[in-house]
């Protein structure tokens, strides 16, 4: 199984609302990422956990929060989102942080 | 900070070999190349990597210049599901996991 899922596939929240993006990997990987894709540009990398450890933080800000309950499990809380943080959120799993990616579909988020 | 150009969109005939060019102004000796290719309402999908030497697999090949600061990715003979956005990715040894993507190339394939 080289399956990343992730849950919901489309999500519309209010400036307000908390709401959580889910993702699931079942290949034993220990790295997993969280990715930001607006419209016609490449995924910019939010958060990596190796080892369900938080590696990297790249500047996010905190109104958006990483959670890696075990191994298989990536979240992302999402709390007082702004219109521009409609995008695609991507998540991504590899083996470790030196072998390729496998991505999940992705979020659609619309903000509004 | 190493920053990768690619061109913006590319167009092949099916069957045509496609050479998709990717360059880096600067790039440290041990900065590994990545190719992931995104097909519509799809994540990402690894294509091939590498280092220092050229690289075959069943999809792709990756063919290094001497002095590292280009890399080509080769599809042998582009069919129909090849069309998609193909992105050179910088993964920066000295950051661990940062992967850091290109601006991508959108590949058109003719029949």
């Amino acid at each position: 199984d080289t399956e990343v899922t992730q849950t919901p596939k489309h999500l519309v929240m209010g400036m307000t609302n908390k709401k959580s993006l889910k993702c699931e990997q079942h290949m034993g990987h220990r790295a997993m990422y969280w990715y930001k894709q607006k419209a016609k540009k490449p995924p910019e990398l939010m958060f990596v956990y190796s080892y369900e450890k938080l590696s990297i933080n790249e500047s996010v800000p905190s109104r958006f929060s990483p959670e890696c309950p075990n191994s298989s499990l990536l979240n992302l809380h999402l709390h007082a989102l702004q219109p521009e943080d409609s995008a695609l959120y991507l998540c991504a799993s590899s083996s470790d942080g030196d072998h390729e990616q496998y991505f999940g579909p992705g979020t659609r988020l619309t903000v509004t | 900070d190493a920053k990768t150009t690619q061109p913006n969109s590319m167009e092949s005939n099916e069957e045509e070999p496609v050479h998709l060019p990717c360059n880096h102004s600067t790039i440290s000796g041990t900065d590994y190349i990545h190719w992931y290719r995104q097909l519509p309402s799809q994540g990402p999908e690894y294509v091939i990597h590498g280092l220092t030497s050229n690289v075959n697999n069943r999809m792709a090949s990756l063919a290094i210049a001497e002095d590292r600061k280009s890399r080509t990715l080769i599809l042998h003979r582009a069919t129909l599901r090849d069309a998609a956005v193909y992105y050179c990715i910088l993964r920066e040894y000295n950051y661990g996991q940062n992967f850091v993507f290109g601006p991508g190339t959108r590949l058109s394939v003719l029949p």
